[in-house]
This record gives C-alpha cells, sequence and structure tokens, in this order.
C-alpha cells in the first residue's frame, strides 16, 4: 500500500531558529495533508494541499506541494516554544483505498 | 460543538482482560476512524465507518480486536482478550466528507495500558 515517507524524524533547534520537515510518497498524491500534536495531545489538522506546486502560509508556517505532487515540506520560520510537537503529513492510501495514510511525523523541540 | 469525545481516558488492565474503548464523534460526520499510536508504528488506521457501516477494517491487528458503530453517534473498539502489545494510545476520529480529501478531528485519546 502507499507509504508516506518523513524526514528527519527529530528536530532540535533554538528558538528563533527555521525548521523544515519533508515528506515524500512514491506514487502522486491527490493532495496531501499536515497535522500537528502536541505533546500528550492529540492530531490537529494545519492544512490541505491539493495543487501541484501549491504553497500554502500561515503566519510563520509555509507549506509546499511538489510539482509533481510526491512530495511536500512544511517550513516553519523563527520557531517558538509553542511549536514544540509532532508534524505529521499524511496522503490518501492509493490502490483504491480511501483512508489517510500518516508519515512518521517529525518531532519538534525548540530550545528557549 | 463539544468535538470528538472519547472515553475512558486512561485505562490500565491485565493482560486476559477484555477493554472496550467509546468515542462520540462530532455530530453530522458521517465518516468515523479508529486509530492506534505507538512510538515504534506511528499513527495506524485500524478501522473506518461511513455512515455506520465499516468500509475498510484492513488495519485491525487481530481477531481479538472488533469495532461496532450502531448509531451516528456512538462507536466501540473492543479488545478481547487484551496482551500487552495492545498497549498504545488510541484515537478517535471523525470527518464530514471522504476520509482522504477532508479534515479528520481527532479526540483526545484513549491511553490503554495491558500489564
Amino acid at each position: 500500500g502507499q507509504q508516506v515517507m518523513q524526514i528527519p524524524q527529530y528536530q532540535h533547534v533554538q528558538e528563533g531558529e527555521d525548521f523544515t520537515t519533508y515528506c515524500n510518497s512514491s506514487t502522486t498524491l491527490s493532495n496531501i495533508q499536515w497535522y500537528k500534536q502536541r505533546p500528550g495531545g492529540h492530531p490537529v489538522f494545519l492544512i490541505q494541499l491539493v495543487k501541484s506546486g501549491e504553497v500554502k502560509k500561515q503566519k510563520r508556517l509555509t507549506f509546499q506541494f511538489g510539482e509533481a505532487k510526491k512530495n511536500s515540506s512544511l517550513h516553519i520560520t523563527a520557531t517558538q516554544t509553542t511549536d514544540v510537537g509532532t508534524y505529521f503529513c499524511a496522503g490518501p492510501g492509493g490502490g483504491g483505498s480511501e483512508k489517510l495514510v500518516f508519515g512518521k511525523g517529525t518531532k519538534l523541540t525548540v530550545n528557549p | 460543538d463539544a468535538g470528538v469525545i472519547q472515553s475512558p481516558r486512561h485505562e490500565v488492565t491485565e493482560m486476559g482482560q477484555e477493554v472496550t474503548l467509546r468515542c462520540k464523534p462530532i455530530s453530522g460526520h458521517d465518516y468515523l476512524f479508529w486509530y492506534r499510536q505507538t512510538m515504534m508504528r506511528g499513527l495506524e488506521l485500524l478501522i473506518y465507518f461511513n455512515n455506520n457501516v465499516p468500509i475498510d477494517d484492513s488495519g485491525m491487528p487481530e481477531d481479538r480486536f472488533s469495532a461496532k458503530m450502531p448509531n451516528a453517534s456512538f462507536s466501540t473498539l473492543k479488545i478481547q482478550p487484551s496482551e500487552p502489545r495492545d498497549s498504545a494510545v488510541y484515537f478517535c476520529a471523525s470527518s464530514s466528507r471522504g476520509p482522504s480529501t477532508d479534515t479528520q478531528y481527532f479526540g483526545p485519546g484513549t491511553r490503554l495500558t495491558v500489564l
């Protein structure tokens, strides 16, 4: 079945530094979603990208969907301690399956 | 809206016991999902329902796991008998449209520990 690979698995930054996580699929995705999970919390939807080459911004967060719709990235500018958590990308399962398949996530820690 | 409601929030049980996890989806949402999250395997979809009907249960680990959705506002995930390797956080989520095209709203989760 469809797998969504996410790197890096962990990222530790100093507050104020930038952060980027990458998501890759072996097949073309119809869309990709991003979720954030705070420590001890549950995944919370951030955004969905649908169009090839799409770029969306939410304050300090920038989301990109690759031209081939096989990869995506999330970039955070000038991280803050409130950005701490695990960021997941998720895409359709493929092969006729409608289910959403989540990447393993990137755990971000921010040193104040 | 109260969001997705799960109970209990924490469950500690002994190996061999039956465990029942409960979920109330957001009113009006046609899709309900059960996920399991562990450090090793990440977030895995166990089963999902559309209009109370199970659509894809390929993620259910084995016959010890079963899920039901008797009506639009309630679902259960049962493990019988439970084993230590079932220890994980179980999330219920719901969405109003297709599972891979619409936002999924997650509940707070049930942290299960099987001793």
